[in-house]
């Protein structure tokens, strides 16, 4: 069965750090790979997605990720954060046909100045 | 890029009464949208699957009956929970799917915070 595991429930980075949100998933086939941003009180953005080709990602507002089938993770990366990507971070996994996407519990992102 | 919109974004009722959500797809005709329930700090979970024009697909454990999903237009689908107690207080986000099999995207609406007093 599909699932994703996201190991860190919140995590704070200084302003202008880097960051990295890990994401695990189990999926028996070639996943179709997501990474959302959800504000307080707001539906899901979509940050990027991998359904094939090459491993790495680039999304939107700076961010990207790599998928590693090896590890079966994906997770996602931002060089330097900004004050304003404080946010809630999920990570999601969908299959071919995109009628069974499961979704990751969340990472709270904190920003720090 | 694609929009959902859902209405309202806020509401509030009595227990016993019934509640309509709606989600709409603003620029582009959606063939399937999702209804998901989210609870803090857990997964969203996907209640149902619509379909334009046929019965919603409910997931195991949701209840066909309280919670109604109609899906009447290409651009419209709606959630109807009836006979509200607190326990359903939560909140809700549908879901626009694009694409055909294989390549897809989900475009999200603003979701709809419930609470039942």
């Amino acid at each position: 069965a599909q699932s994703v595991t996201q190991p860190d429930i919140h995590i704070t980075v200084s302003e202008g750090a880097s960051l990295e949100l890990r994401c695990n998933y189990s999926y028996g086939a070639t996943p179709y790979l997501f990474w959302y941003v959800q504000s307080p009180g707001q539906g899901l953005q979509l940050l990027l997605k991998y359904f094939s080709g090459d491993t790495l990602v680039q999304g939107i507002k700076g961010f990207e990720a790599e998928f590693k089938r090896s590890q079966s993770s994906f997770n996602l990366r931002k060089p330097s954060v900004h004050w304003s990507d404080a946010a809630e971070y999920i990570c999601a996994v969908g299959n071919t046909g995109g009628f069974k996407t499961i979704f990751g519990a969340g990472t709270r992102l904190f920003v720090k100045a | 890029g694609a929009v959902v919109s859902q209405h309202p974004s806020r509401v509030i009722c009595k227990s016993g009464t019934s509640v309509k959500i709606e989600c709409r797809s603003l620029d582009f005709q959606a063939t399937t949208m999702f209804w998901y329930r989210q609870f803090p700090k857990q997964s969203l979970m996907l209640m149902a699957t619509s379909n334009e024009g046929s019965k919603a697909t409910y997931e195991q454990g949701v209840e066909k009956d309280k919670f109604l999903i109609n899906h009447a237009s290409l651009t419209l689908s709606t959630l109807t929970v009836t006979s509200a107690h607190p326990e359903d207080s939560s909140f809700y986000i549908c879901s626009a799917r694009i694409g055909l099999a294989g390549v897809y995207e989900q475009y999200f609406g603003p979701g709809t915070r419930l609470t039942v007093t």
